[in-house]
């Protein structure tokens, strides 16, 4: 089934651990996305790639890492994390970031941090 | 700054039509987009409005007015599947989505 796979869907981390969140897609789109949720707050970009081999800044992305070696994958790396990343965080594509199309999420990963 | 704003919860009846607004200051407009996410799941693509004027798609309908930067979702019939946050989205000048929070609609038999 052709869409976003994201991975662990669930983690539970110390603070001061590195942690990598995995996103792939199948459906050959040009730009990725990586947002965090937060109770009461709309979506934040943490990162996100056009194309692959580029990568920008998001709102938030202190704390965080991205790399788009190829089409299909943009993990995400928490180097050292902290609480305050205790968050779902959302993987998302497009096929053009500067179109209409509508974004594809993941599922989520649902990250704690003690 | 960049605003996006929409009601935090919303109360409706099975059966009954509902309009959730959205508005928005950005810097610059690429279109604006509405999302539904029910409680613990993905967001997923409802409507995407560029041009001023009602887009609609079976139940629901959404609406577009660049010059008020101003928005709102319909969402007509309403089932109890309905139950669930809306989020408005716009693209900005730099093709960036800025999000508003969500408006979490609740639905009463």
């Amino acid at each position: 089934i052709a869409g976003i796979t994201q991975a662990p869907t669930s983690q539970i981390l110390a603070a001061g651990r590195r942690m990598t969140l995995r996103c792939t897609q199948d459906m050959r789109h040009n730009a990725m996305y990586w947002y965090r949720q937060d109770l009461g707050l709309g979506l934040r970009l943490i990162h996100y790639s056009n194309t692959a081999g580029t990568t920008g800044k998001g709102e938030v992305p202190d704390g965080y890492s991205v790399s788009r070696a190829n089409t299909d994958d943009f993990p995400l790396t928490l180097a050292s994390a902290v609480p305050s990343q205790t968050s779902v965080y959302f993987c998302a594509s497009t096929k053009d970031s500067d179109g209409g199309g509508e974004l594809f999420f993941g599922e989520g990963s649902r990250l704690t941090v003690l | 700054g960049q605003n996006i704003d929409q009601p935090t919860e919303m109360t409706a009846t099975e059966g009954a039509i509902v309009q959730i607004n959205c508005t928005y200051q950005t810097s610059g407009f690429n279109g604006l987009f509405w999302y539904q996410q029910h409680a613990g799941e993905a967001p997923t693509f409802l409507s995407y409005n560029v041009l001023d004027g009602l887009e609609e798609k079976g139940r629901f309908s959404s609406f577009l007015s660049r010059s008020k930067g101003y928005s709102y979702l319909l969402l007509k019939e309403l089932q109890m599947k309905d139950s669930a946050s809306y989020l408005c989205a716009v693209k900005d000048s730099n093709y960036q989505l800025i999000w508003g929070a969500g408006t979490k609609l609740i639905i009463k038999p």
